[in-house]
């Protein structure tokens, strides 16, 4: 099936540890992207990829890193400067960065489950 | 940049048609507007999504009014497995980078 496979579903981190959210899609799309969403909230936008090699951050970067070495694969890493990471964090696809009409939309993963214990 | 406003709840009854409306009174003539919707603890699911034109797919309908300042999705026949938040959108001129999503509206699908 295509589509965007995050992992792991739910992880626990410890205070102080960084650890690394998997990304992948096999929809062969250009743009990735990475949100955080806290319960009862909208998604905030973490880091995106408009193609292979290049990152942009978002509106919440601070915190985080990614890296695009492959088009299939935008891994997300939550270091320890993150002072609140518990959250959900959602990764995404599109074909290419603008919508230049019909067709063209985000596709999203299932998400993973980040909690500081 | 288009600011979407939704209700923050809505009910419906189980076989019912839900309408959930959104203004978005400061799209642009180019923007488009799209519906995506949260179920608990898993990702957005892609609706439907238009400029001018209704739109109609397996999944719902999208009627925008002529001066295209609200829209309302339309979910013919609701179950129970529609039960979710949904979210009206619409990415500033077209870039994905700048889509956001608000609080939406949970709308909750009861016997």
């Amino acid at each position: 099936d295509g589509g965007i496979t995050q992992s792991p579903k739910y992880l626990f981190r410890k205070e102080g540890q960084n650890v690394t959210l998997s990304c992948e899609q096999n929809l062969n799309h250009d743009a990735m992207y990475w949100y955080r969403q806290d319960p009862g909230q909208g998604l905030r936008l973490i880091y995106y990829s408009q193609i292979v090699n290049d990152f942009q951050k978002g509106d919440i970067a601070e915190g985080y890193s990614v890296s695009r070495e492959k088009k299939e694969s935008f891994p997300l890493t939550v270091t320890s400067a993150q002072k609140n990471p518990t959250a959900f964090y959602l990764c995404a696809s599109s074909i290419e960065i603008l919508f230049r009409g019909s067709g063209n939309t985000i596709y999203f993963g299932e998400g993973s489950w980040l909690t500081v214990v | 940049d288009a600011k979407t406003t939704q209700p923050p709840s809505m009910d419906c009854a189980e076989g019912r048609a839900a309408n959930l409306p959104c203004n978005h009174s400061t799209i642009s003539g180019n923007e488009y507007v799209y519906w995506y919707r949260q179920i608990h603890s898993q990702g957005p699911q892609y609706i439907i999504h238009g400029l001018k034109n209704n739109e109609t797919n397996e999944m719902a309908s999208l009627i925008i009014t002529e001066d295209r300042k609200s829209s309302t999705l339309i979910l013919p026949h609701a179950t129970l497995r529609d039960t979710a938040v949904y979210y009206c959108t619409s990415p500033p001129h077209g870039t994905a980078s700048k889509l956001t999503f608000g609080t939406g509206t949970r709308l909750q699908v009861t016997l």
